[in-house]
């Protein structure tokens, strides 16, 4: 079985601050994906970063980067920078070829002004 | 990026009635999409992996006779809830997969039962 642990059930960051937003996950798999979502008060689910468990080298998407530890089984989402658009739930979520999909329980991030 | 559509966004009906929601890609063809179900303040469930052209693969705990799932084409699968009653009232989101394993997720239909 595949879990996704988010430990952080809220945090706040100032504005042009950086947060760290911890997860971690078990699986057996040996190929899998782990991804961010974010998902803003109009509940819609939106991609933040994706990171194929082969690759070494930590994803990045401009002011949101992980930092990959897979021997841990730990994938943390960095948000430089904050904005207050990135006010959100966030979601950690594990992928492979036999378990489709597993949401942590998410994180809610308020960026205050 | 790809889009993924649902119809209708919310819903209302009396406890019994049958309720249909779409899920379409509107540009990339999914032979997989996935239909979630969402709690206030709670994480996205998986309910169901949806194939085209096959029998959908249910989540252990959810009822296939009262989520019925059809992908009928590489563009558009369909969850009804039949004789939908309170416990059903949630938001339930769907995704389509494409050829890179990438989820692309609809904007989800809030579903109210009276």
């Amino acid at each position: 079985a595949q879990t996704v642990t988010q430990s952080q059930p809220e945090m706040s960051v100032q504005e042009a601050e950086t947060v760290t937003l911890s997860c971690t996950y078990d699986t057996s798999e040996n190929n899998y994906y782990l991804f961010w979502y974010k998902q803003p008060p109009s509940r819609q689910m939106i991609l933040v970063i994706r990171q194929e468990a082969y690759k070494q080298q930590n994803a990045t998407e401009n002011r949101f980067s992980v930092n990959f530890q897979k021997a841990a089984k730990s994938f943390s989402l960095k948000i430089s920078d904050s904005q207050l658009g990135d006010t959100a739930m966030y979601f950690c979520a594990l992928s492979s070829g036999t378990y489709k999909y597993i949401f942590g329980t998410g994180t809610r991030l308020k960026v205050l002004a | 990026g790809a889009v993924v559509s649902q119809h209708p966004s919310w819903v209302i009906c009396k406890s019994g009635t049958s309720v249909k929601i779409e899920c379409r890609s509107l540009d990339f063809q999914a032979t997989t999409m996935f239909w979630y179900r969402q709690f206030p303040k709670q994480s996205l469930m998986l309910m169901a992996t949806s194939n085209e052209g096959s029998k959908a693969t249910y989540e252990q705990g959810v009822e296939k006779d009262k989520f019925l799932i059809n992908h009928a084409s590489l563009t558009l699968s369909t969850l009804t809830v039949t004789s939908a009653h309170p416990e059903d009232s949630s938001f339930y989101i769907c995704s389509a997969e494409d050829r890179d394993n990438e989820q692309f997720f609809g904007p989800g239909t809030r579903l109210t039962v009276l």
